[in-house]
């Protein structure tokens, strides 16, 4: 059965640095999304990407994120300037579909932890 | 706006027995609503869904959930949980797709 696949399952940083966490959507699927989970908070939605560009972002989603389809396949999540409330668990997600009938399918997350 | 009200947790069942974990929702409009499920180091993997059809919904692995308007609830249930199923629940209602919002989430743990 096809799934979204995420690495790094875990990455450590500093402070102030950039990071980019990958996913791989499932191959047909035309929308993504990214989710995070801050410890022991609900799920959060931050942004979804259609068409090489973002359809909807959170507030949570300022200036320090970006999103990028750099190939047919990857969906990357790059954070510039890391802060120690970056730290959370992030999901991706693909949908085939944009309606309320099309469902999203979620990576196993990566675990980011700022130092 | 919409959200979700997850009232357990935790539940603490016995292999065999029933499971019920409960949700309550808050929306404006017509909701569609969703139970995901997430063992320990997998991804979210959805359970089953109700998007205005029939309000009883059946899911895999035996789970199902009734959507009860005058309620407000969408709640999930087993008649025999199985060791498999420990495991993380989310409750998450949408009024549209990009705006999916989760419940906290309850913890089921199965004992033998």
């Amino acid at each position: 059965e096809p799934e979204v696949t995420q690495t790094p399952s875990h990455q450590v940083t500093q402070m102030g640095q950039e990071v980019i966490l990958r996913c791989v959507p499932i191959s047909n699927h035309l929308y993504f999304y990214w989710y995070r989970q801050i410890l022991g908070q609900k799920v959060e939605f931050l942004v979804s990407f259609y068409n090489n560009e973002i359809s909807e972002k959170s507030e949570i989603f300022d200036d320090q994120f970006s999103v990028e389809r750099p190939d047919g396949s990857n969906f990357t999540l790059k954070i510039r300037s890391t802060k120690l409330e970056d730290s959370a668990m992030y999901f991706c997600a693909s949908s085939e579909g944009w309606d309320l009938k099309e469902t999203q399918y979620f990576g196993p997350g990566t675990r980011l932890l700022v130092l | 706006a919409q959200s979700v009200t997850q009232l357990d947790s935790h539940v603490s069942v016995s292999e065999g027995t029933p499971v019920l974990l409960r949700c309550n929702y808050s929306s404006s409009y017509s909701p569609s609503l969703f139970w995901y499920v997430q063992h320990p180091n997998k991804g979210l993997q959805l359970l089953l869904k109700y998007t205005s059809a029939a309000t009883l919904v059946k899911g895999i692995n035996g789970f199902e959930a009734e959507f009860k308007k005058s309620e407000t609830s969408f709640h999930l249930t087993k008649p025999s949980a199985h060791m498999s199923d420990a495991a993380e629940y989310f409750c998450v209602v949408s009024d549209n797709n990009n705006d999916m919002r989760f419940g906290a989430g309850t913890r089921l743990t199965v004992k033998p």
